[in-house]
């Protein structure tokens, strides 16, 4: 098993560029979310799913969409980047037999100039 | 509202001294508690859980934490710090809920 899969890895955009983070799992976890990771503030929620067709906004969603098609991917899509959005994004799913556990992606690091 | 404290940003212990990690929630109902690890330019890793059952729960690389209800608390223990320990570390709750909800972090250093 994979797990959690992030792409890309390391991304560089300029302010008002768009792109999207991709997330995909395979173990059938129905729930998964994002986080970003800033210096001194820990990991913020910024979107969650708990099923295919189903998402809410979570601490810190403003400039940020999420869908979820399917049970396996999740992308984060920033429609209009900002410097403010400069930060290390994590993908983490959980369900199953590990139900109250967070399996976490290895991250993508974002830069807007 | 719920949170999550982490005491001390930044820790240095010295090889084969006790690790001592401070994680207080605030909540009325016991949530479930975690600790994550996340090693430079990786994701976080699960160290250990606590969800019900026994308030003293061990976890990997000889970490432990004890759930203590009416300190509101969920300190992270190793009794002889290894270099290798060296990282950032999560305390987490799972309230009722959905939401995770994650301290700040404490970056340990450990000085040969």
């Amino acid at each position: 098993n994979a797990g959690v899969t992030q792409t890309p890895k390391f991304q560089v955009l300029k302010t008002g560029q768009s792109m999207t983070l991709q997330c995909a799992q395979d173990m059938n976890h129905e729930y998964m979310s994002w986080y970003r990771q800033d210096p001194g503030m820990g990991l913020r929620l910024i979107h969650y799913s708990v099923g295919a067709g189903i998402t809410d906004q979570g601490e810190v969603p403003n400039g940020y969409n999420v869908s979820r098609s399917t049970t396996e991917d999740f992308p984060l899509r920033l429609l209009s980047a900002a410097p403010s959005q400069t930060s290390v994004y994590f993908c983490a799913s959980r369900g199953g037999s590990g139900a109250n556990v967070l399996t976490f992606g290895a991250g993508s690091r974002l830069t807007v100039l | 509202a719920q949170s999550v404290t982490q005491l001390g940003s930044h820790v240095s212990v010295s090889e084969g001294a006790l690790v001592l990690l401070r994680c207080n929630y605030s909540s009325s109902v016991p949530p479930y508690l975690f600790w994550y690890v996340q090693y430079p330019n990786q994701g976080l890793q699960l160290l250990l859980k606590y969800t019900t059952g026994a308030t003293l729960v061990k976890g990997i690389n000889g970490f432990e934490a004890e759930f203590k209800k009416s300190e509101t608390s969920f300190h992270l223990t190793k009794p002889s710090a290894h270099m290798s320990d060296a990282a950032e570390y999560f305390c987490a709750v799972l309230f009722l809920g959905n939401q995770f909800y994650f301290g700040t972090g404490t970056s340990l250093t450990v000085i040969p």
